[in-house]
C-alpha cells in the first residue's frame, strides 16, 4: 500500500492564480480530511468528507473548495490564492470500522504552498 | 467546542532521561486522545491513542501516556530519551460523538541533547 499520497509536494503560486492539491488514499478509507499547518497553530481543520459524494466545512473552509467523486481521491482547490494562504496542507484518511472516531488518522507527506 | 493544550512551546532533555509533554483537553463528553509525532519536512505519524479501559497506554518507540479523566489531562512520557526522539508531538482529541473530525494541540517540539 503506498498510503495517503499528496501531489505536488512544494507550489508557489501568485496572487489570483487557482490551483488544486491533489490527495489520494489506496486503503478504501470512508473518511478523509483536509489540514493546514501553521507554525505554533497547530493542525486546523480545512475541510472533510465522510464518503464519496459527502463533504462538510472544518474549522477554516475560506477560500476552499473540495469534492469527493471516488472513495480514493479528495483533491483541494484553492480558487483565487492569497498569501495567507502560506501554509504546509496534510491530506489524511480513517477508517470508520469500529468504534466510530477511535481509528487513528493516516497522514499524507504534505505539500508546501507559498503565495506570493 | 473541543480544544486542546499544549503548555510547553518546546521540551528539552538529556540523553538517558526521563521525558514528558503535557498535554490538557476539553470535549463534551467522552474523549478519544491522540499523540502524533512529526519528523522535519514529513507527515503527522500515530503513536498512540486512549479510547477507552486502561488509562495507562503504551504505543510505538517505547511511548506511553498517561490519561487522567479529572485533570482532564493525557501527557506523554518515555522511560528513557533517545536523540533520535527530537520532533514535534501533537496532542489531538475526538469526541464520542458528533463531528469525527480531530482537534489538535498547538504542539510541542522535544529537543534530546546527546
Amino acid at each position: 500500500n503506498a498510503g495517503v499520497t499528496q501531489t505536488p509536494k512544494f507550489q508557489v503560486l501568485k496572487t489570483g492564480q487557482s490551483m488544486t492539491l491533489q490527495c489520494a488514499q489506496d486503503m478504501n478509507h470512508e473518511y478523509m480530511s483536509w489540514y493546514r499547518q501553521d507554525p505554533g497553530m497547530g493542525l486546523r481543520l480545512i475541510h472533510y468528507s465522510v464518503g464519496a459524494g459527502i463533504t462538510d466545512q472544518g474549522e477554516v473552509p475560506n477560500g476552499y473548495n473540495v469534492s469527493r467523486s471516488t472513495t480514493e481521491d479528495f483533491p483541494l482547490r484553492l480558487l483565487s490564492a492569497a498569501p495567507s494562504q502560506t501554509s504546509v496542507y496534510f491530506c489524511a484518511s480513517f477508517t470508520q470500522t469500529g468504534p466510530v472516531g477511535a481509528n487513528e488518522q493516516f497522514f499524507g507527506p504534505g505539500t508546501r504552498l507559498t503565495v506570493l | 467546542a473541543q480544544s486542546v493544550a499544549q503548555p510547553e512551546d518546546q521540551v528539552n532533555v538529556a540523553e538517558g532521561n526521563p521525558l514528558t509533554v503535557k498535554c490538557t483537553y476539553s470535549v463534551s463528553g467522552n474523549p478519544y486522545l491522540f499523540w502524533y509525532v512529526q519528523y522535519p519536512n514529513r507527515g503527522l505519524q500515530f503513536l498512540l491513542k486512549y479510547i477507552t479501559g486502561d488509562n495507562l497506554v503504551k504505543g510505538s518507540y517505547g511511548f506511553e501516556a498517561e490519561f487522567n479523566k479529572s485533570q482532564t489531562s493525557f501527557h506523554l512520557k518515555k522511560p528513557s530519551a533517545l536523540v533520535s526522539d527530537s520532533a514535534l508531538y501533537f496532542c489531538a482529541v475526538r469526541p464520542y460523538t458528533g463531528r469525527r473530525a480531530l482537534t489538535f494541540g498547538s504542539g510541542t517540539r522535544l529537543q534530546v541533547q546527546p
